[in-house]
């Protein structure tokens, strides 16, 4: 089964700060139709989650150009360039190359320091 | 504007079974895999099980294989989840979710007690 290993577990950032999240696959996440599954998810105190960048490195509609996606086979980065209240969660990377055995990561809590 | 919601939670004893459902609405349901995920207290995401556009395609975690059985009605634009010989570590936030994790619902707690 492919894990995903996220860290750090929790990060403690200023506003304004730029911050980033690394996943790492126990496998390649690069399909064999060429895409690479991995997309990376927030879920603010008390809502539901929700889908910000998706295959990597393309942000989901809606999403502000702040956020990015980069990596590649089994190293990813979700980056944040100039962290907003509005950030403040828990982040998830989750893997869908697999043979449709999605996986989650740990996931990853920002807060305010 | 798409809507995802679940229903059917609620508290059930060990051993007994309960179906959750999801109406969606605001997108071509018949056009996306769709997905259950569920959420213990206090804990991270967990893929519960995924189900083709057709339906007759359904994938499954080793921990609900077996118990659990997702399903879709185009027609009616649900899907459903159907949990059978709960256990307490069932006990969770059900989400219903498209495929690809665009769109998510607002979840239905689900608590497995005696």
């Amino acid at each position: 089964d492919v894990v995903l290993t996220q860290t750090p577990p929790t990060l403690s950032a200023t506003i304004g700060q730029s911050v980033s999240i690394s996943c790492r696959s126990s496998q390649s996440l690069l399909h064999s139709n060429g895409n690479t599954y991995l997309h990376w998810l927030l879920q603010r105190p008390g809502q539901s989650p929700q889908l910000l960048i998706y295959s990597v490195s393309r942000l989901e509609s809606g999403v502000p150009n702040r956020f990015s996606g980069s990596g590649s086979g089994t190293d990813f980065t979700l980056k944040i360039s100039g962290v907003e209240a509005e950030d403040l969660g828990v982040y998830y990377c989750v893997q869908g190359t697999h043979a449709l055995m999605d996986t989650f990561g740990a996931g990853t809590k920002l807060e305010l320091k | 504007e798409v809507q995802l919601v679940e229903s059917g939670g609620g508290l059930v004893q060990p051993g007994r079974s309960l179906k959750l459902s999801c109406a969606a609405s605001g997108f071509t349901f018949s056009n996306y895999y769709m997905a259950w995920v569920r959420q213990a207290p206090k804990k991270g995401l967990e893929w519960v099980a995924t189900i083709s556009t057709s339906g007759s395609r359904t994938y499954y975690p080793d921990s609900v294989k077996g118990r659990f059985t997702i399903s879709r009605d185009n027609a009616k634009s649900s899907l459903y989840l159907q949990m059978n010989s709960l256990k307490s570590e069932d006990t969770a936030t059900y989400y219903c979710a498209s495929y690809g994790f665009a769109y998510w619902g607002q979840g239905t707690l689900v608590t497995v007690s005696s």
